[in-house]
């Protein structure tokens, strides 16, 4: 029979344009947040993070934010640049351990 | 640095054979973990190790899989014996584990390992 794979949700923008990936979580102990970004064929490279003590984190061209009352995280890229094509993820970590939990994660696709 | 590093990138076996993938962790750091991403289930976190003792292996998918960490600076996902299901990419990663302060820190991703089983 025909394979179903997950379905990633798409997100088109062209180049210039800033891009904001959202991410929904779902442990409301979670206090450790992380966004990935995996281009084809290689490894989820680290982007940014933020601890549930902070609600906004810049880095170099992108901002994390965080709204722990709807458990909700996002990621903005500004001047987005085609180099910046790739599947990003979001993880969650919390409790005990210190294991991340990803998301599905959400292919950007950008137009030149 | 050269970042963590995994062996074979590819590999490609007979159903029923015996697979080893090896992982050498960033020098330094105490946590590593094993991954597997298809296109079906995702990033799926398999076991994780922290100053080499296994922590958490519920991701582990069945008897068939096995991981090992003997010291701190290698770790293996053996396969026995191998599936077409098994096929997937394989990813180690590595980070710091810090007992005081802040637990979490971000995980450091190898190149993969793609395997592919006939």
């Amino acid at each position: 029979g025909e394979s179903v794979g997950l379905h990633l949700p798409t997100l088109s923008v062209q180049e210039g344009d800033n891009s904001i990936i959202n991410c929904a979580y779902s442990n409301s102990a979670s206090d450790y947040f992380i966004w990935y970004k995996q281009e084809s064929g290689k490894g989820p490279q680290f982007i940014i993070d933020i601890r549930s003590n902070m609600d906004k984190r810049q880095g170099q061209r992108v901002t994390v934010l965080l709204n722990k009352t709807v458990k909700h995280l996002s990621l903005q890229i500004a001047a987005t640049q085609p180099g910046d094509s790739a599947v990003y993820f979001c993880a969650e970590a919390g409790g005990a351990t210190n294991k991340l939990i990803f998301g599905t994660g959400t292919l950007l696709a950008v137009q030149p | 640095d050269a970042g963590v590093i995994q062996s074979p990138r590819h590999e490609v076996t007979e159903m029923g054979q015996e697979v080893t993938l090896r992982c050498k962790p960033i020098s330094g750091h105490n946590s590593l973990f094993w991954y597997r991403q298809t296109m079906m289930r995702g990033l799926e976190l398999l076991i994780y190790f922290n100053n080499n003792v296994p922590i958490d292996d519920s991701g582990m998918p069945e008897d068939r899989f096995s991981a090992k960490m003997p010291n701190a600076s290698f770790s293996t996902l053996k396969i026995q014996p191998s599936e077409p299901r098994d096929s997937a990419v394989y990813f180690c990663a590595s980070s710091i584990l810090r007992l005081a302060g802040n637990l979490y820190n971000e995980q450091f991703f190898g190149p993969g390992t793609r395997l592919t089983v006939l």
